[in-house]
């Protein structure tokens, strides 16, 4: 079955932090990649996605994300975190059902 | 437009009731997903509908939940009779999948406490 890995699960940064977060999936085939982000009380937005092309994808709020397909990995970057980055982190993969896979989410706490 | 809408926003109702969740997708999406969110599980996904007809419900936990859509701007998820194992945030979600992919636009969700 396919599957996704998001190991770290809790993560804290302080401010002006560098930000790695790993996700790692389980399929052999074509894939579409996802990072969205669910900020306190709030639902999940997209951060970021990936369909194919430039492997290094930007989104939104200076996150960007690596896919690489020889490791089955797409970890999320962003140089320097900000206290506003606080949030859960999920990675999602979609192999062409339309149907998403999820993480089990990051959460991420940045101190001040 | 809008996003996905959801109602209600939370619900609070004792074990043994009836519960009805509502979602208007996206106008001119053409899948539908509803997700289960709990602190223990993750997000799950429970059901998705594609042109208004279900996919997948592989993911509904038991015969206690039903979902329906009977169009393209309306679908409810139904859990009869309740539970408090049920307590949880339910989000609706709703893609457009024309040219092979389908970014997920989430709605604010549904928080529901089972008593």
């Amino acid at each position: 079955a396919q599957s996704v890995s998001q190991h770290n699960h809790h993560v804290i940064l302080s401010e002006a932090a560098s930000l790695e977060l790993g996700c790692n999936y389980s399929y052999g085939g074509t894939v579409n990649l996802f990072w969205y982000v669910q900020y306190p009380g709030q639902h999940l937005q997209l951060l970021l996605k990936y369909f194919s092309g430039d492997p290094l994808v930007k989104g939104i709020k200076g996150f960007e994300a690596e896919f690489i397909k020889s490791k089955f990995s797409f970890n999320l970057r962003k140089p320097s975190v900000q206290w506003s980055d606080t949030a859960e982190y999920f990675c999602a993969v979609e192999s062409g059902t339309y149907k998403y896979i999820f993480g089990t989410g990051t959460r991420l706490k940045v101190l001040a | 437009d809008a996003g996905v809408i959801q109602s209600p926003r939370h619900e609070v109702t004792e074990m043994g009731q009836e519960v009805t969740l509502r979602c208007k997708p996206i106008s001119g999406h053409d899948y539908l997903f509803w997700y289960r969110q709990t602190m223990m599980r993750g997000l799950e996904l429970l059901i998705y509908f594609n042109n208004n007809v279900p996919i997948d419900d592989s993911g509904m936990p038991e015969d206690r939940f039903s979902a329906k859509m009977p169009n393209a701007s309306f679908s409810t998820l139904k859990i009869q009779p309740s539970e408090p194992r049920d307590s949880a945030v339910y989000f609706c979600a709703s893609s457009l999948t024309s040219g092979g992919r389908g970014e997920q636009f989430f709605g604010p969700g549904t928080r529901l406490t089972v008593l």
